[in-house]
Protein backbone atom coordinates (compact mmCIF):
# COMPACT_ATOMS: atom_id res chain seq x y z
CA UNK A 1 0.00 0.00 0.00
CA UNK A 2 0.97 3.26 -0.15
CA UNK A 3 1.20 6.33 2.63
CA UNK A 4 1.84 9.68 1.11
CA UNK A 5 1.70 13.43 2.61
CA UNK A 6 1.19 16.58 1.74
CA UNK A 7 0.73 19.50 4.03
CA UNK A 8 -3.13 20.82 4.02
CA UNK A 9 -2.53 24.20 3.39
CA UNK A 10 -0.49 27.06 2.17
CA UNK A 11 -0.32 30.64 1.28
CA UNK A 12 1.46 32.79 -1.31
CA UNK A 13 0.64 36.34 -2.45
CA UNK A 14 0.11 36.67 -6.03
CA UNK A 15 3.74 36.93 -8.13
CA UNK A 16 5.76 34.97 -5.46
CA UNK A 17 6.54 31.13 -5.02
CA UNK A 18 5.39 28.10 -3.55
CA UNK A 19 6.51 24.75 -2.98
CA UNK A 20 3.90 21.69 -2.28
CA UNK A 21 6.21 18.66 -0.49
CA UNK A 22 4.84 15.66 -0.88
CA UNK A 23 6.60 12.26 0.66
CA UNK A 24 5.26 8.78 -0.13
CA UNK A 25 6.04 5.40 0.64
CA UNK A 26 5.08 2.71 -1.69
CA UNK A 27 6.60 -0.50 -3.79
CA UNK A 28 6.34 -1.02 -6.77
CA UNK A 29 7.22 2.69 -7.54
CA UNK A 30 6.19 3.30 -11.03
CA UNK A 31 5.72 7.55 -11.44
CA UNK A 32 4.42 10.28 -9.50
CA UNK A 33 1.70 12.95 -10.93
CA UNK A 34 0.71 16.19 -9.80
CA UNK A 35 -2.96 17.24 -10.31
CA UNK A 36 -4.98 20.36 -9.79
CA UNK A 37 -8.32 20.71 -8.78
CA UNK A 38 -10.58 23.54 -8.44
CA UNK A 39 -13.30 23.48 -6.01
CA UNK A 40 -16.13 21.73 -7.63
CA UNK A 41 -14.93 20.74 -10.75
CA UNK A 42 -12.11 17.43 -12.13
CA UNK A 43 -8.49 17.53 -11.42
CA UNK A 44 -6.46 18.14 -14.53
CA UNK A 45 -3.04 17.05 -15.05
CA UNK A 46 0.01 19.05 -14.15
CA UNK A 47 3.11 16.40 -14.24
CA UNK A 48 4.80 13.39 -14.35
CA UNK A 49 8.18 12.43 -13.07
CA UNK A 50 9.41 8.47 -13.31
CA UNK A 51 13.27 9.55 -12.96
CA UNK A 52 14.71 11.20 -10.37
CA UNK A 53 15.33 15.15 -11.24
CA UNK A 54 13.30 17.99 -11.94
CA UNK A 55 10.60 18.18 -14.75
CA UNK A 56 9.75 22.18 -16.10
CA UNK A 57 6.35 23.04 -17.92
CA UNK A 58 6.43 26.80 -17.94
CA UNK A 59 5.39 28.32 -14.59
CA UNK A 60 5.34 25.02 -13.12
CA UNK A 61 7.68 22.35 -12.04
CA UNK A 62 7.67 18.72 -10.43
CA UNK A 63 11.10 17.15 -8.64
CA UNK A 64 11.61 13.59 -7.92
CA UNK A 65 13.90 11.65 -5.35
CA UNK A 66 12.96 8.24 -5.38
CA UNK A 67 15.66 7.35 -3.02
CA UNK A 68 14.38 9.91 -0.76
CA UNK A 69 10.48 8.94 -1.79
CA UNK A 70 10.47 12.09 -2.09
CA UNK A 71 8.81 14.89 -4.41
CA UNK A 72 8.14 18.58 -5.01
CA UNK A 73 5.40 20.81 -7.12
CA UNK A 74 6.93 24.19 -7.15
CA UNK A 75 4.32 27.53 -8.43
CA UNK A 76 6.25 30.74 -10.02
CA UNK A 77 4.74 33.86 -10.75
CA UNK A 78 1.36 33.01 -8.44
CA UNK A 79 -1.54 34.28 -10.50
CA UNK A 80 -4.63 34.27 -8.40
CA UNK A 81 -6.34 31.65 -11.06
CA UNK A 82 -3.68 29.08 -9.49
CA UNK A 83 -5.71 29.35 -6.04
CA UNK A 84 -6.87 25.27 -5.74
CA UNK A 85 -6.20 22.34 -4.45
CA UNK A 86 -3.22 20.40 -5.71
CA UNK A 87 -3.29 16.59 -5.34
CA UNK A 88 -0.13 14.07 -5.16
CA UNK A 89 -0.13 10.70 -6.42
CA UNK A 90 1.85 7.65 -7.22
CA UNK A 91 1.38 4.66 -9.54
CA UNK A 92 2.55 0.91 -8.22
CA UNK A 93 2.92 -1.28 -10.95
CA UNK A 94 1.75 -1.43 -14.43
CA UNK A 95 -2.06 -0.98 -14.12
CA UNK A 96 -2.25 2.91 -14.11
CA UNK A 97 -3.90 2.40 -10.79
CA UNK A 98 -3.20 5.41 -9.07
CA UNK A 99 -3.07 6.61 -5.24
CA UNK A 100 -3.81 10.28 -4.01
CA UNK A 101 -2.55 12.00 -1.23
CA UNK A 102 -4.83 14.24 1.07
CA UNK A 103 -4.33 17.02 -1.15
CA UNK A 104 -2.45 20.85 -0.70
CA UNK A 105 -4.99 23.70 -0.26
CA UNK A 106 -3.01 26.71 -2.06
CA UNK A 107 -4.65 30.24 -1.25
CA UNK A 108 -3.12 33.15 -3.50
CA UNK A 109 -3.80 36.78 -2.18
CA UNK A 110 -3.22 39.99 -3.51
CA UNK B 1 -16.70 16.64 -26.87
CA UNK B 2 -13.33 14.85 -26.06
CA UNK B 3 -13.29 14.55 -22.59
CA UNK B 4 -14.65 11.83 -19.84
CA UNK B 5 -18.11 11.98 -19.44
CA UNK B 6 -20.53 11.33 -16.50
CA UNK B 7 -24.06 12.07 -15.56
CA UNK B 8 -25.83 12.97 -13.60
CA UNK B 9 -23.28 15.38 -12.15
CA UNK B 10 -25.63 15.95 -9.43
CA UNK B 11 -27.55 13.35 -7.46
CA UNK B 12 -30.08 13.55 -4.73
CA UNK B 13 -31.26 10.23 -3.38
CA UNK B 14 -33.47 9.19 -0.21
CA UNK B 15 -31.77 6.92 2.27
CA UNK B 16 -32.70 3.18 0.83
CA UNK B 17 -32.80 4.01 -2.65
CA UNK B 18 -30.74 3.15 -5.49
CA UNK B 19 -28.02 5.31 -6.94
CA UNK B 20 -26.76 4.97 -10.89
CA UNK B 21 -23.68 7.00 -11.96
CA UNK B 22 -22.53 7.07 -15.69
CA UNK B 23 -18.95 7.10 -17.09
CA UNK B 24 -18.45 7.53 -20.99
CA UNK B 25 -14.18 7.72 -20.98
CA UNK B 26 -12.44 9.31 -23.11
CA UNK B 27 -12.59 7.99 -26.99
CA UNK B 28 -9.82 5.29 -27.56
CA UNK B 29 -9.75 4.53 -23.35
CA UNK B 30 -10.50 1.34 -22.41
CA UNK B 31 -9.56 1.50 -19.04
CA UNK B 32 -12.08 3.37 -16.46
CA UNK B 33 -11.25 3.69 -12.59
CA UNK B 34 -13.85 4.93 -10.42
CA UNK B 35 -12.36 7.64 -7.34
CA UNK B 36 -14.84 8.66 -4.36
CA UNK B 37 -13.89 12.09 -2.92
CA UNK B 38 -15.53 13.02 0.37
CA UNK B 39 -15.57 16.90 1.70
CA UNK B 40 -11.94 17.67 2.40
CA UNK B 41 -10.66 14.11 1.80
CA UNK B 42 -8.30 12.75 -1.13
CA UNK B 43 -9.39 10.84 -3.75
CA UNK B 44 -9.80 7.53 -3.17
CA UNK B 45 -9.62 4.31 -5.45
CA UNK B 46 -12.59 2.39 -5.51
CA UNK B 47 -12.72 -0.19 -8.94
CA UNK B 48 -10.85 -0.11 -12.14
CA UNK B 49 -12.33 -1.57 -15.09
CA UNK B 50 -11.50 -2.37 -18.63
CA UNK B 51 -14.43 -3.76 -21.42
CA UNK B 52 -16.11 -6.70 -19.59
CA UNK B 53 -13.56 -7.11 -17.22
CA UNK B 54 -13.62 -5.69 -13.37
CA UNK B 55 -9.14 -6.18 -12.73
CA UNK B 56 -8.98 -4.33 -9.04
CA UNK B 57 -11.65 -3.52 -6.93
CA UNK B 58 -10.04 -3.06 -4.00
CA UNK B 59 -11.09 0.08 -2.64
CA UNK B 60 -15.10 -0.84 -3.17
CA UNK B 61 -17.12 -1.30 -0.09
CA UNK B 62 -17.90 -5.35 0.04
CA UNK B 63 -21.70 -4.35 -0.05
CA UNK B 64 -24.20 -2.41 -1.80
CA UNK B 65 -21.47 -1.20 -4.36
CA UNK B 66 -21.17 -2.97 -7.77
CA UNK B 67 -19.62 -1.39 -11.06
CA UNK B 68 -19.70 -2.84 -14.69
CA UNK B 69 -18.38 -1.80 -17.68
CA UNK B 70 -20.29 -3.26 -20.91
CA UNK B 71 -18.82 -4.34 -23.67
CA UNK B 72 -21.44 -1.54 -25.48
CA UNK B 73 -22.74 1.91 -23.36
CA UNK B 74 -20.76 3.68 -20.46
CA UNK B 75 -19.17 2.29 -16.85
CA UNK B 76 -22.31 2.59 -14.48
CA UNK B 77 -21.67 2.48 -10.45
CA UNK B 78 -24.41 1.23 -8.65
CA UNK B 79 -24.97 1.80 -5.10
CA UNK B 80 -28.02 -0.07 -3.22
CA UNK B 81 -29.71 1.29 -0.18
CA UNK B 82 -27.96 4.21 -0.13
CA UNK B 83 -27.21 5.58 3.31
CA UNK B 84 -26.02 9.37 4.55
CA UNK B 85 -22.45 8.18 4.29
CA UNK B 86 -22.20 7.14 0.60
CA UNK B 87 -22.40 11.48 0.15
CA UNK B 88 -19.73 12.43 -1.86
CA UNK B 89 -17.86 13.29 -5.05
CA UNK B 90 -17.53 9.95 -7.65
CA UNK B 91 -15.30 10.37 -9.95
CA UNK B 92 -14.48 8.48 -13.34
CA UNK B 93 -11.43 8.75 -15.05
CA UNK B 94 -10.45 6.77 -18.29
CA UNK B 95 -6.63 5.84 -19.90
CA UNK B 96 -5.65 4.55 -23.08
CA UNK B 97 -4.05 1.58 -23.46
CA UNK B 98 -0.35 1.32 -23.35
CA UNK B 99 0.30 5.14 -22.61
CA UNK B 100 1.92 6.69 -19.71
CA UNK B 101 -0.36 6.36 -17.41
CA UNK B 102 -2.04 9.51 -16.94
CA UNK B 103 -5.40 9.36 -15.51
CA UNK B 104 -8.10 11.70 -17.91
CA UNK B 105 -11.11 12.52 -15.28
CA UNK B 106 -14.35 13.73 -15.45
CA UNK B 107 -16.60 16.42 -13.91
CA UNK B 108 -17.61 14.17 -11.61
CA UNK B 109 -21.28 13.24 -9.73
CA UNK B 110 -22.16 14.52 -6.88
CA UNK B 111 -24.18 12.32 -4.80
CA UNK B 112 -26.39 13.93 -1.94
CA UNK B 113 -28.27 11.26 0.11
CA UNK B 114 -31.11 13.09 2.63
Amino acid sequence: GQNIDQPTEMTATEGAIVQINCTYQTSGFNGLFWYQQHAGEAPTFLSYNVLDGLEEKGRFSSFLSRSKGYSYLLLKELQMKDSASYLCAVREGVDYKLSFGAGTTVTVRA
Amino acid sequence: NAGVMQNPRHLVRRRGQEARLRCSPMKGHSHVYWYRQLPEEGLKFMVYLQKENIIDESGMPKERFSAEFPKEGPSILRIQQVVRGDSAAYFCASSPQGDTGELFFGEGSRLTVL
